[in-house]
């Protein structure tokens, strides 16, 4: 079967720098996203990486190991509009995607 | 520019009643799909469309229907709507299907079933 993991809730202070797990085990390997998500808001595009290594967008970063069927997401200099889930998803072969349940990320001051 | 709308932002349904979520986007993307999304769960695929004209089932299509008769509109019918529908559900388009593409979603319908 296919399954993305995550961790489902981490909290970070202020300032500091937090790193977001996930684990895939998916029918093929088309890439793989993360989405940022307020709550009661739509998910929105992070990053994207298709190839190993990381990706670096400002405050945000995400890395790819696709041998390990495992990717971060880093977040620097966090502040308090960072708190929200946070959600993998891999486009599987059949080029739809597959979403993990999303990590709660809590913000402390 | 919207880019993608969806109606009604929420709705309570009798159960047993037929229900249609509307969608629709002004980016001119192929590709549109709807998912629901569920406490602690990820987001699931319900139906999906390739192109205008075509459309594909997802990872949970029963109870579901969908069409897309022109690029803009891609519409989700509950035929006979169960408690177990009650959900959050999301439309998102994209550009193209190869699932490289990012998919932009709309701002959700929140049904509940009773």
């Amino acid at each position: 079967g296919q399954n993305i993991d995550q961790p489902t809730e981490m909290t970070a202070t202020e300032g500091a720098i937090v790193q977001i797990n996930c684990t895939y085990q998916t029918s093929g390997f088309n890439g793989l996203f993360w989405y940022q998500q307020h709550a009661g808001e739509a998910p929105t595009f992070l990053s994207y990486n298709v190839l190993d290594g990381l990706e670096e967008k400002g405050r945000f970063s995400s890395f790819l190991s696709r041998s390990k069927g495992y990717s971060y997401l880093l977040l620097k200099e966090l502040q308090m509009k960072d708190s929200a889930s946070y959600l993998c998803a891999v486009t599987d072969s059949n080029y739809q995607l597959i979403w993990g349940a999303g990590t709660k990320l809590i913000i402390k001051p | 520019i919207a880019g993608i709308t969806q109606a009604p932002t929420s709705q309570i349904l009798a159960a047993g009643r037929r229900m249609t979520l509307r969608c629709t986007q002004d980016m001119r993307h192929n590709a549109m799909y709807w998912y629901r999304q569920d406490l602690g769960l990820g987001l699931r695929l319900i139906h999906y469309s390739n192109t205008a004209g075509t459309t594909g089932k997802g990872e949970v299509p029963d109870g579901y229907s969908v069409s897309r008769a022109n690029t803009d509109d891609f519409p989700l019918t509950l035929a006979s709507a169960v408690p177990s529908q009650t959900s959050v559900y999301f439309c998102a388009s994209s550009e193209g299907a190869s699932g490289q593409e990012t998919q932009y979603f709309g701002p959700g319908t929140r049904l509940l079933v009773l």
